[in-house]
């Protein structure tokens, strides 16, 4: 069966850490993948997708940065944290059936202190 | 720009009764539709989706309606159930890239 799998669940980090965010899905192959961030009492927001290996493309422009060192992984990152960073962070990625839209990981509440 | 919006940011309705959910949404080129449910600290799960060439689908309790003329789509839930308590977020998917664009979100409570 295909899965999607992210951690941590929750995160608290100090304002100038460094981020790593991490997913995975399990059960097909070469899927679509997405990272998306809910920002209190807003919608999600679409950081990053990527379509292979090493492709990424960026959607708004912002103190993150994601890779995608294999098919299956997807990293999102920061070299400094700021406070604005805190939110929900939701990996996902795109099922065979397009009708189904996207299926989302458990997501990582990240608070930057 | 926001091309899907929800613009109640929150409903309630009592136990057994009907539950809508609006969206509109500005781009022609979406080609299916499709609503998300999300529990606090969770991701979000798909619910149900309507293609751009119908205006009608049906799953149980849940009824999406698409009025094209109009750029609005709306969630009816029947009846309502507490469990159904959650943040829906209505999506609309890009034709050429297959991008999901999301709306703000609606909180709907359903009281027992």
């Amino acid at each position: 069966s295909q899965t999607i799998h992210q951690w941590p669940a929750t995160l608290v980090q100090p304002v100038g850490s460094p981020l790593s965010l991490e997913c995975t899905v399990e059960g097909t192959s070469n899927p679509n993948l997405y990272w998306y961030r809910q920002a209190a009492g807003r919608g999600l927001q679409l950081l990053f997708y990527s379509v292979g290996i090493g492709q990424i493309s960026s959607e708004v422009p912002q103190n993150l940065s994601a890779s995608r060192p294999q098919d299956r992984q997807f990293i999102l990152s920061s070299k400094k944290l700021l406070l604005s960073d805190s939110g929900f962070y939701l990996c996902a990625w795109t099922r065979d059936r397009v009708d189904y839209g996207y299926t989302f990981g458990s997501g990582t509440r990240l608070t930057v202190v | 720009d926001q091309q899907v919006k929800q613009n109640s940011p929150s409903l309630s309705v009592q136990e057994g009764r009907i539950s809508i959910l609006n969206c509109d949404y500005t781009n022609s080129m979406f080609d299916y539709f499709l609503w998300y449910k999300k529990y606090p600290a969770e991701g979000p799960t798909f619910l149900i989706s309507i293609s751009s060439i119908k205006d009608k689908n049906e799953d149980g309790r849940f009824t999406v309606f698409l009025n094209k003329s109009a750029k609005h789509l709306s969630l009816h839930i029947v009846p309502s159930q507490p469990g159904d308590s959650a943040v829906y977020f209505c999506a609309a998917r890009l034709s050429n890239t297959g991008k999901l664009i999301f709306g703000q979100g609606t909180t709907l409570q359903v009281k027992p």
